[in-house]
């Protein structure tokens, strides 16, 4: 099994431009989620979604955008980059099969906005 | 949601035992207790968790207060791989959010 998988490692946007980051998992879990991690802080959780179809949102959602098509994959949009939303990116995924919800964390991608 | 409170930073000396310490006061009944531990430039991954009774694993081991308002996860032997930020976290089993807070950073000197 590959895990939890996300592209692109790096980007740089432009403030306005939009982009999606990828996020595929192949352990056939329902739940997925996405958190971004500022300099020096925690994990905040911006969206998550419980089985393809189905997406609620998390701490910090403005200016984001998911969707769950599929089990697997599990992207993440940018409607219009800001600097604010420089950070690192994680997304995670777990199944309720597994003991009690232990999530599985991708590489993460940094982002920068300029 | 339930909080957690952790100190800031900890050190320990390799190959000694650390035992680093987490508050959770308001826990409610159905609230499970997960670590994870973040290595510098890495993603979390899953430490342990635990209800009411203590926990081992090859990784670690957890001890729950019998209030539950506590936990302590131990490191046996710390290495200098050890050191990273850990998190500890609240999780129902009827609920999905997961609230990470700002960790405790482990520093092991050789």
């Amino acid at each position: 099994n590959a895990g939890v998988t996300q592209t692109p490692k790096f980007q740089v946007l432009k403030t306005g431009q939009s982009m999606t980051l990828q996020c595929a998992q192949d352990m056939n879990h329902e739940y997925m989620s996405w958190y971004r991690q500022d300099p020096g802080m925690g994990l905040r959780l911006i969206h998550y979604s419980v089985g393809a179809g189905i997406t609620d949102q998390g701490e910090v959602p403005n200016g984001y955008n998911v969707s769950r098509s599929t089990t697997e994959d599990f992207p993440l949009r940018l409607l219009s980059a800001a600097p604010s939303q420089t950070s690192v990116y994680f997304c995670a995924s777990s199944s309720d099969r597994d003991t009690l919800y232990e999530q599985y964390f991708g590489p993460g991608t940094r982002l920068t906005v300029t | 949601d339930a909080k957690t409170t952790q100190p800031n930073s900890m050190e320990s000396n390799e190959e000694e035992p650390v035992h680093l310490p987490c508050n959770h006061s308001t826990i409610s009944g159905t609230d499970y207790i997960h670590w994870y531990r973040q290595l510098p430039s890495q993603g979390p991954e899953y430490v342990i968790h635990g209800l009411t009774s203590n926990v081992n694993n090859r990784m670690a081991s957890l001890a729950i207060a019998e209030d539950r308002k506590s936990s302590t996860l131990i490191l046996h032997r710390a290495t200098l791989r050890d050191a990273a930020v850990y998190y500890c976290i609240l999780r129902n089993t009827g609920g999905f959010k997961t609230i990470f807070g700002a960790g405790t950073r482990l520093f092991v000197k050789a």
